[in-house]
C-alpha cells in the first residue's frame, strides 16, 4: 500500500523566511499527492494537489509543490513566510483503483517567529 | 453555500455510554469517511463510504459503527467498546474516492 512520510514534525522559521515541508511518499504505481493545512480545532482545507498533470502545482496562499519522481518527493514550499502561515500541514497520498485508500502523514507543525 | 457540516463541536460523553457523531454534506458526493485524530499521528481512517447503503472499514474500526442511509448523511457512533475515544473526529467526502477531499469542521470528543 502507499505512504508517505513528513520529515520533521516542527519547523520554526522567521517571518519573510523561504517554508519548506518534507514528504516523500513510496506507492507501486503513479499517485496522486495532496497537501492539507489544519488550523487549531478545525478541519483540513486543501492546498494544493497533484494529478499527473504538471510537476510544478501552485496553490492557494502562495504555496508550491513540486513533483519529484526520482527522489520520491512533494516538498511544500513558499518564499516568504507570514504570521497566518502557521498551522499544522498534512501530506497525502492516494492511488485510483485501490478502494478507496487516502494515506496522511503524521503532520508538521509550523511555527512562525517574528 | 456547499460544504460538509459536523455536529457537535465538543462532545462530552460518559464512560460506558455511546454517542452518535453528525456528519451532513451538500456537495453531492459519492465517498464519505470519518477519521480520527491524536496528536503526532496524524489522520487513521475510521470507515469509508462509496456509495448509499454500503461502507467498509478502516484501519482502526472497532468500537465504532456507521450507517449510510442517505447520500448526504455518514453518522459515526462510538460505541463503549472503544477503550479509548478520546479525539478529535474529523469527517469528509470526495466527488469519488480517492480524489480531494472536503472535511468538516470536526467535533472534539472528551469522556468524563
Amino acid at each position: 500500500a502507499q505512504s508517505v512520510t513528513q520529515l520533521g514534525s516542527h519547523v520554526s522559521v522567521s517571518e519573510g523566511a523561504l517554508v519548506l515541508l518534507r514528504c516523500n511518499y513510496s506507492s507501486s504505481v503513479p499517485p496522486y499527492l495532496f497537501w492539507y493545512v489544519q488550523y487549531p480545532n478545525q478541519g483540513l482545507q486543501l492546498l494544493l494537489k497533484y494529478t499527473s498533470a504538471a510537476t510544478l502545482v501552485k496553490g492557494i496562499n502562495g504555496f508550491e509543490a513540486e513533483f519529484k519522481k526520482s527522489e520520491t518527493s512533494f516538498h511544500l514550499t513558499k518564499p516568504s513566510a507570514h504570521m497566518s502561515d502557521a498551522a499544522e500541514y498534512f501530506c497525502a497520498v492516494s492511488v485510483l483503483f485501490n478502494n478507496n485508500d487516502m494515506r496522511f502523514g503524521a503532520g508538521t507543525r509550523l511555527t512562525v517567529k517574528p | 453555500d456547499g460544504g460538509i457540516t459536523q455536529s457537535p463541536k465538543y462532545l462530552f460523553r460518559k464512560e460506558g455510554q455511546n454517542v452518535t457523531l453528525s456528519c451532513e454534506q451538500n456537495l453531492n458526493h459519492d465517498a464519505m469517511y470519518w477519521y480520527r485524530q491524536d496528536p503526532g499521528q496524524g489522520l487513521r481512517l475510521i470507515y469509508y463510504s462509496q456509495i448509499v447503503n454500503d461502507f467498509q472499514k478502516g484501519d482502526i474500526a472497532e468500537g465504532y459503527s456507521v450507517s449510510r442511509e442517505k447520500k448526504e448523511s455518514f453518522p459515526l457512533t462510538v460505541t463503549s467498546a472503544q477503550k479509548n475515544p478520546t479525539a478529535f473526529y474529523l469527517c469528509a467526502s470526495s466527488r469519488q474516492a480517492n480524489t480531494e477531499a472536503f472535511f468538516g469542521q470536526g467535533t472534539r470528543l472528551t469522556v468524563v
